[in-house]
């Protein structure tokens, strides 16, 4: 079944170190996102990636880190400059990239949840 | 900066009745959506509307858009309990690359009550 799978699931991380957290496809998209999620909040847009070797940052990327190596993989790492990264992590893709006036449908991981102790 | 606010960010209200949530954005666009999420769950997409005066229906579920009031609804009829959930709106803008970035609404908490 196609999809996108996270993981891990649960992490937990000491102040002062760097995190990375697993996004993989298999739906063929283009596009893949990265939003953070705080209790009762809504979603943010961390990074972004329309097309692979080419990333954007969102609203909140100060401390975050994404490469794009592969059309399948967009990973994130939280450096130990993000003050605050306790959160639930969403990972996110959508079939069209650039140039393309259709419906920009997501379709998310089942997200991580990240706790700095 | 595109602002995407919902109205009421909690809503408790009893089986059986019929309630509405509101989307507002502050930016010209003809593309919103609509996303569910259980608790400690991911988000799954509920609908998308594409273009002023669209329509859509599920079940007890009834979004609408109006493209010139920047407005969009998510009409809930007869509520039941298994429509517990955060429900989100998002808006997607367009720019001279094609379709970026959804911003998302803050949600809306909806709690069935017996």
């Amino acid at each position: 079944d196609g999809g996108i799978t996270q993981s891990p699931k649960y992490l937990f991380r000491k102040e002062g170190q760097n995190v990375t957290l697993s996004c993989e496809q298999n739906l063929n998209h283009d596009a893949m996102y990265w939003y953070r999620q705080d209790p009762g909040q809504g979603l943010r847009l961390i990074y972004y990636s329309q097309i692979v070797n080419d990333f954007q940052k969102g609203d909140i990327a100060e401390g975050y880190s994404v490469s794009r190596e592969k059309k399948e993989s967009f990973p994130l790492t939280v450096t130990s400059a993000q003050k605050n990264p306790t959160a639930f992590y969403l990972c996110a893709s959508s079939i069209f990239g650039r140039a393309h006036s259709g419906a920009n449908v997501l379709t998310f991981g089942a997200g991580s949840r990240l706790t700095v102790l | 900066e595109l602002k995407v606010e919902q109205n009421p960010l909690f809503l408790s209200m009893q089986e059986g009745k019929n309630y509405t949530i509101y989307c507002n954005y502050s930016t010209t666009s003809d593309r919103l959506y609509w996303y569910r999420q259980d608790p400690g769950k991911s988000l799954e997409s509920l609908f998308v509307l594409l273009s002023n005066g669209a329509v859509k229906q599920e079940g007890r579920l009834m979004a609408s858009l109006d493209t010139k009031a920047r407005l969009s609804t998510l009409h809930i009829t007869a509520a039941v309990h298994d429509l517990s959930a955060t429900y989100f709106c998002a808006v997607d803008i367009t720019s001279n690359f094609g379709n970026e970035k959804l911003t998302f609404g803050t949600g809306t908490r909806l709690t069935i009550i017996p």
